[in-house]
């Protein structure tokens, strides 16, 4: 039983490169989420899918599209890098939408030059 | 800004002391929750309370919620230097989209 499993664990990105980062879980979670964590920020909601088939937005959605692939899979995509997109990136899911506890991934920390 | 905000920012105490971190929140909420990350890891959920509950217990920890103060906090008794780590709470609300996280405490436990 892997939990949630984030690829990759690091990434170097080039301004105006794109990326996924890829997220699974294996418990069955209805709800999953992406978060960005920054120095001095704590973490914040960049998108979340609620249940399989809907996402919405966060509170820093900009600059980021996602697709929920299945009620496993959950990804983020980077169109075009820039260098405020440093940061390290964490995946969760919970079971129901925000009533229950988050599992979190361990984190892809992206820089980008 | 964030929802929820942590106090302090930063605590250093010696093995076997308790350690008390306060969170404060600024809207009404469904329930709070505590967690714990290991520098370079994931965070790690540790406690779920209820804003129809209390006082929790967890093994050695111990989250007090005062919904009328918009306050909560947690209680690491006997701590151990394996406790070291950033500690944060996290607001689900009543109405709104998200688990709102606050910044954290970074706890030192000196062995």
């Amino acid at each position: 039983n892997a939990g949630v499993t984030q690829t990759p664990k690091f990434q170097v990105l080039k301004t105006g490169q794109s990326m996924t980062l890829q997220c699974a879980q294996d418990m069955n979670h209805n709800s999953m989420y992406w978060y960005r964590q920054d120095p001095g920020m704590g973490l914040r909601l960049i998108y979340y899918s609620a249940s399989e088939g809907t996402t919405d937005k966060g509170e820093v959605p900009n600059g980021y599209n996602v697709s929920r692939l299945n009620k496993r899979e959950f990804s983020l995509r980077l169109e075009s890098a820039a260098p405020s997109q440093t940061s390290v990136y964490f995946c969760a899911s919970s079971a129901l939408f925000r009533e229950t506890e988050a599992f979190f991934g361990q984190g892809t920390r992206l820089t980008v030059v | 800004s964030q929802q929820g905000e942590e106090d302090p920012q930063a605590l250093s105490i010696q093995e076997g002391e308790n350690a008390t971190m306060n969170c404060s929140y600024k809207t009404s909420i469904n329930n709070l929750q505590w967690y714990r990350q290991n520098s370079g890891r994931g965070l790690v959920h540790l406690i779920l309370i209820r804003s129809n509950e209390r006082e929790k217990h967890s093994g050695r920890l111990r989250v007090t919620l005062d919904t009328s103060k918009k306050s909560s906090s947690l209680l690491i008794t006997a701590s151990r230097a394996a406790d070291t780590a950033s500690y944060f709470c996290a607001t689900g609300k009543t109405s709104g989209s998200r688990l709102t996280f606050g910044e954290g405490t970074q706890l030192t436990v000196n062995p």
